[in-house]
């Protein structure tokens, strides 16, 4: 059974850095790019960028909204994907998926994580 | 880069169809058939309901149903039931940003 567990949120005063873990099991991590989306409260869903597999050079896409402060990574010996957020802004608030693409650059995605919440706030 | 635009609510009645939109422009929607649907349960994870415009994956109620036409993609519920009250959000494939593109959401209340 596939399963990703994300975990690393909570309150995080503005300007300072946290960084979120997606635990994937029940299949071969190392064959899928990963993504990264955040929902703030009673917002829809942001895609903040994805990782593809090192197959398939292991690069990372950002969305404008955080380029530049975000850095997704991964560890495949450990199938854990990585978000390094810096400089946090109050805007930043919001609960953070990872999740499995069934096609990534077609933004399909079949398995996704129950989230983990990041609270922004001084 | 733009989200797609979907009605902000949608209701119907148990029993009853509706239909959801999600309108586009010749970059994403309208020129590409990789639209997909998401349903999401307050406090819960997104769940993939349809993609490639109809396509539904496996264990998803043929009840849910997806087309396109032209810059406008829907997503079609019959047989409306109460646990399809959730937030439905559309996505597509875009040739303007390496990212693929989300609709703002639609609320669908079952009255």
């Amino acid at each position: 059974e596939v399963q990703l567990v994300e975990s690393g949120g909570g309150l995080i005063q503005p300007g300072r850095s946290l960084r979120l873990s997606c635990t994937a099991s029940g299949f071969t991590f190392g064959d899928y790019g990963m993504s990264w989306f955040r929902q703030a409260p009673g917002k829809g869903l942001e895609w903040v960028g994805f990782i593809r597999s090192n197959i398939h050079g292991g690069t990372a896409e950002y969305a404008a909204s955080v380029k530049g402060r975000f850095t997704i990574s991964r560890d495949d010996s450990k199938s854990i994907a990585y978000v390094q957020m810096n400089s946090l802004k109050s805007e930043d608030t919001a609960v953070y998926f990872c999740s499995r693409p069934l096609k990534l650059v077609q933004g399909v995605f079949d398995y996704w994580g129950q989230g983990t919440l990041v609270t922004v706030s001084s | 880069q733009s989200a797609l635009t979907q009605p902000a609510s949608v209701s119907g009645s148990p029993g009853q169809s509706i239909t959801i939109s999600c309108t586009g422009t010749t970059s994403d929607v309208g020129g590409y058939d990789y639209v997909s649907w998401y349903q999401q349960h307050p406090g819960k994870a997104p769940k993939l309901i349809i993609f490639d415009v109809s396509d539904r994956p496996s264990g998803v109620s043929n009840r849910f149903s997806g087309s396109k036409s032209g810059y406008t993609a829907s997503l079609t519920i019959s047989g409306l039931q109460a646990e399809d009250e959730a937030d439905y959000f559309c996505s597509s494939y875009t040739t303007t940003s390496n990212l693929a593109l989300f609709g703002g959401g639609t609320r669908l209340t079952v009255l």
